[in-house]
């Protein structure tokens, strides 16, 4: 089966600029998870969506993430505007629960100079 | 929230060694998961192993859970198994998946 796609790899961007991200998770996987990885850590859930409705958002710092889930399929994070500690790996994950657990993808390195 | 211990932090092994790293966690649960994040950050799912052991090639794990604790066993290591090993768990089915801080393998050769 095709793995969790995101794009772009990488990003640069300045402080106080805009940047978002495009997840595809696996066919047929309801629920799609957003992480951040800080470079020597693990990583840190964002966002959680079960379809297109989000399950957990408790970690997403609301005053300048969003998260979108169209159509229960595809998912976007956006970070508006960026600070220097934005930077980081930001990871896609979807499961199908109880089964095979999480598959991530290869993520996006941020880095907000 | 739950909490997931890994030891050793850092490991240095000659290439064909043998090794154990350990993952515990303070209560019970639903999921848990070992990955390899390899140097370009790519996390690859090793383990699906809420208990019980299971083997794949050099690699095998125990998870026991009645007593909050899982194995991860490589066995005459290469150095292609370099990189951060991590431990993951869910406490219940549906919420999030919980990392530990990861042991950093570097194999020599």
């Amino acid at each position: 089966e095709a793995g969790v796609a995101q794009s772009p790899r990488y990003k640069i961007i300045e402080k106080r600029q805009s940047v978002a991200f495009w997840c595809n998770p696996i066919s047929g996987h309801a629920t799609l998870y957003w992480y951040q990885q800080i470079l020597g850590q693990g990583p840190k859930l964002l966002i959680q969506f079960q379809n297109n409705g989000v399950v957990d958002d408790s970690q997403l710092p609301k005053d300048r993430f969003s998260a979108e889930r169209l159509k229960g399929v595809d998912s976007t994070l956006k970070i508006q505007p960026a600070k220097l500690e934005d930077s980081a790996v930001y990871l896609c994950a979807s499961s199908l629960q109880r089964v095979s657990g999480y598959t991530f993808g290869s993520g996006t390195r941020l880095t907000v100079v | 929230g739950i909490q997931v211990e890994q030891s050793p932090p850092d490991l240095i092994l000659q290439e064909g060694a043998n090794s154990t790293l350990r993952c515990n966690f303070s209560d019970s649960v639903n999921n848990l998961q070992w990955f390899h994040q390899n140097p370009w950050g790519q996390l690859i799912n090793l383990f699906y192993i809420p208990s019980g052991t299971k083997q794949n090639g050099r690699l095998s794990a125990t998870t026991v859970a009645t007593e909050r604790y899982s194995l991860l066993y490589i066995s005459s290591s290469q150095t292609t198994d370099s990189g951060v090993y991590f431990c993951a768990v869910e406490k219940t089915s549906g919420s999030r998946l919980t990392f530990g801080e990861g042991t950093q393998l570097t194999v020599n050769p």
